[in-house]
């Protein structure tokens, strides 16, 4: 267990709608990475949150947003979907620049 | 960008067997971390590495951080059917003083009882 949570487990909506990820990150952790996982671009950092602010972004499509609340959980928003986005979406916490991420279990998206 | 090439993309073994796996790159890195996938799972870290040439072990696992800081291994000795899953290997660019993480595209282990 790496002590970072991810609801849902998965999620299955349609072309156009809206869904929100949610991410916990370990006890302590201030910085929040956002990563995603499919079958032809591999592992792809999105946008990194450290202690509530924005830290640095990656390919983020701009349908795509995410923040990091004071109690330092943070949520993915995915808007406008399309059947592209159907993916793994994998949230990783670090205690600091020199600290390895640890992942979550990830929130598995459909498309249909 | 940065891009990691990590190889082989798979290997089927016998359990007892030793593994080799390696990832290169045209660009520096900082930190080089190598992480285990399994279905339905997160990538589950296994070693991390900080400085040029380290060399750190972690149970049957070893990993070394390539002089250059644009190259990477991982061993695995002695080899059981535990072992099997994707690893990946993973780097911190060093420029900007990014933390970001670029992943290789994974070997997936087979191992055969």
């Amino acid at each position: 267990d790496s002590g970072v949570t991810q609801t849902p487990k998965h999620l299955i909506t349609a072309t156009g709608q809206r869904v929100t990820l949610r991410c916990s990150p370990r006890s302590g952790d201030l910085s929040v990475y956002w990563y995603q996982q499919s079958l032809d671009q591999g592992l792809q950092f999105l946008i990194q949150y450290y202690n509530g602010e924005e830290r640095a972004k990656g390919n983020i499509l701009e349908r795509f947003s995410a923040q990091q609340f004071p109690d330092l959980h943070s949520e993915l928003n995915l808007s406008s979907l399309e059947l592209g986005d159907s993916a793994l979406y994998f949230c990783a916490s670090s205690g600091g620049p020199r600290q390895p991420q640890h992942f979550g279990d990830g929130t598995r998206l459909s498309i249909l | 960008g940065q891009q990691l090439n990590q190889s082989p993309q798979s290997m089927f073994i016998q359990e007892g067997e030793d593994v080799s796996m390696n990832c290169t790159s045209s660009s520096i890195f900082n930190t080089w971390l190598w992480y285990k996938q399994e279905p339905g799972e997160g990538p589950v870290l296994l070693i991390a590495l900080y400085k040029a040439g380290e060399l750190t072990s972690n149970g049957r696992l070893t990993a070394q951080f390539g002089i250059t800081r644009k190259d990477s291994f991982l061993n695995i000795s002695a080899s059981i059917p535990s072992d099997v899953g994707i690893y990946f290997c993973a780097g911190q660019p060093r420029q900007g003083g990014s933390e970001k993480l670029v992943f290789g595209k994974g070997t997936k282990l087979t191992v055969n009882p």
